[in-house]
């Protein structure tokens, strides 16, 4: 089955600067990889998602890429806020399974 | 106003028990889901649902059962609770007509926080 792994675990930044968050996944036939923000006692919420016959996709101050080649795929988020504190869960999916990765927690210093 | 809401929000019970956690969306999706949440924030499927097919992973014991009485409703029976159930339920629905199962996006509910002493 399909096996995601995401880096860092945890990820500091100032007020403005940019994140990056990196997954790799080990299925090529994995084709939809979503990417979900997960606040303080809730329940995840997508905020970016990418199929694999696109490489790059942009979302105002969010942004994520995949190489499908090397079978990995990233988060980028610029000009960063506190508010954009939380735990960030990459997923790569084919038809019937989803697999996440285990979650970068992001944390935003004013 | 809800999309996809879950009861209890809190679950506390003894070993050996037995209890239920509902979900309900009202999307319309055609699909729906159970993640297990452990306390490292890691998220593991545990059934993916719709009126064709329920799959089941397979690491899941049988002491958990998905039901649903409708399009809109899936809800998780737990069986003879253990220590190790511990956990945070996650609810989730989605719309796979079209793009097939787990390629769409998935709208979560709140969790339960299922805490078995």
């Amino acid at each position: 089955g399909e096996n995601v792994e995401q880096h860092p675990s945890t990820l500091s930044v100032q007020e403005g600067d940019s994140a990056v968050i990196k997954c790799t996944y080990s299925d090529s036939a994995s084709n939809y990889f979503p990417w979900y923000k997960q606040e303080l006692g809730k329940g995840p919420q997508l905020i970016i998602d990418i199929r694999s016959n696109v490489g790059e996709k942009k979302d105002q101050r969010i942004a994520v890429t995949l190489n499908k080649t090397a079978k990995h795929f990233s988060l980028h988020i610029t000009e960063t806020q506190p508010e954009d504190s939380a735990v960030y869960f990459c997923a790569a999916s084919i038809i019937g399974d989803m697999r996440f990765g285990a979650g970068t927690r992001l944390t935003v210093k004013p | 106003d809800t999309a996809v809401s879950q009861t209890p929000k809190y679950l506390v019970t003894q070993m050996g028990n037995d209890k239920s956690i509902k979900c309900e969306q009202n999307l319309g999706h055609d699909t729906m889901y159970w993640y297990k949440q452990d306390s490292k924030k890691f998220l593991k499927i545990m059934f993916s649902y719709n009126n064709k097919e329920l799959i089941i992973n397979e690491t899941v014991p049988n002491r958990f059962s998905p039901k649903s009485p409708d399009k809109a409703h899936l809800n998780l029976h737990i069986n003879s609770l253990e220590l190790g159930d511990s956990a945070v339920y996650f609810c989730a629905s989605s719309q796979e007509m079209g793009t097939g199962l787990g390629l769409s996006e998935q709208y979560f509910g709140p969790g339960t926080r299922l805490t078995v002493t």
